[in-house]
């Protein structure tokens, strides 16, 4: 069965540092991988969605960024935080981009201090 | 693209007793409109779907209907249990899938 790992499952950042958050999927191959984040008012906003390894579109500009190096491996990033970076990052993955069912990691809580 | 509006944002009912939330979608072109169910500090969970084809759709006490001309669809909770309380997402798929803002839903003892 697919599994999707992600981590940290919580995270205390000062402004201006680096961030790094690691999604992998297991038990399936190719699939679309996505980045949401959940501000206060709980609605999920897409950041990031991927079709392939190296195949990244944006969906808001915005001071993070996303890289696939791996068909089951998805990274957000960003080189210095900001305060309003704060938020539940959740990392999904479906099999086709259209009409089909997304899965849900358990999400990353980061606090940007 | 997409837009889903979304109500209630917030729900309180009695043990027992059904709830509806209700979701409006723009596109047209949407035809895969799921729901999922976030309990506090998880990841949201699909609880059920539906496709453009079917009318409506049923799993135990929990029920979508669609309706493509008004372009609405909307979940049913029958005899809500404590444990029924979460947020609840609808969602439309388009390109990728657009989501509502959420049903903080609270079932009272």
């Amino acid at each position: 069965s697919q599994t999707i790992h992600q981590w940290p499952a919580t995270l205390v950042q000062p402004v201006g540092s680096p961030l790094s958050l690691e999604c992998t999927v297991e038990g399936t191959s190719n699939p679309n991988l996505y980045w949401y984040r959940q501000a206060a008012g709980r609605g999920l906003q897409l950041l990031f969605y991927s079709v392939g390894i190296g195949q990244i579109s944006s969906e808001v500009p915005q001071n993070l960024s996303a890289s696939r190096p791996q068909d089951r491996q998805f990274i957000l990033s960003s080189k210095k935080l900001l305060l309003s970076d704060s938020g539940f990052y959740l990392c999904a993955w479906s099999l086709g981009q259209v009409n089909t069912e997304a899965f849900f990691g358990q999400g990353t809580r980061l606090t940007v201090v | 693209g997409e837009n889903v509006e979304q109500h209630p944002s917030t729900l309180s009912v009695q043990e027992g007793d059904s709830a509806v939330i209700k979701c409006t979608y723009s596109d047209s072109a949407s035809n895969y409109f799921p729901w999922y169910k976030q309990e506090l500090g998880k990841g949201p969970q699909l609880i059920i779907d539906i496709r453009s084809n079917v009318g409506e759709k049923k799993d135990q006490r929990i029920a979508v209907t669609l309706n493509k001309t008004a372009k609405h669809f909307s979940l049913h909770i029958t005899e809500t249990q404590p444990e029924d309380s979460a947020v609840y997402f609808c969602a439309a798929s388009g390109t990728t899938l657009t989501f509502g803002k959420g049903t903080m839903l609270l079932v009272s003892p």
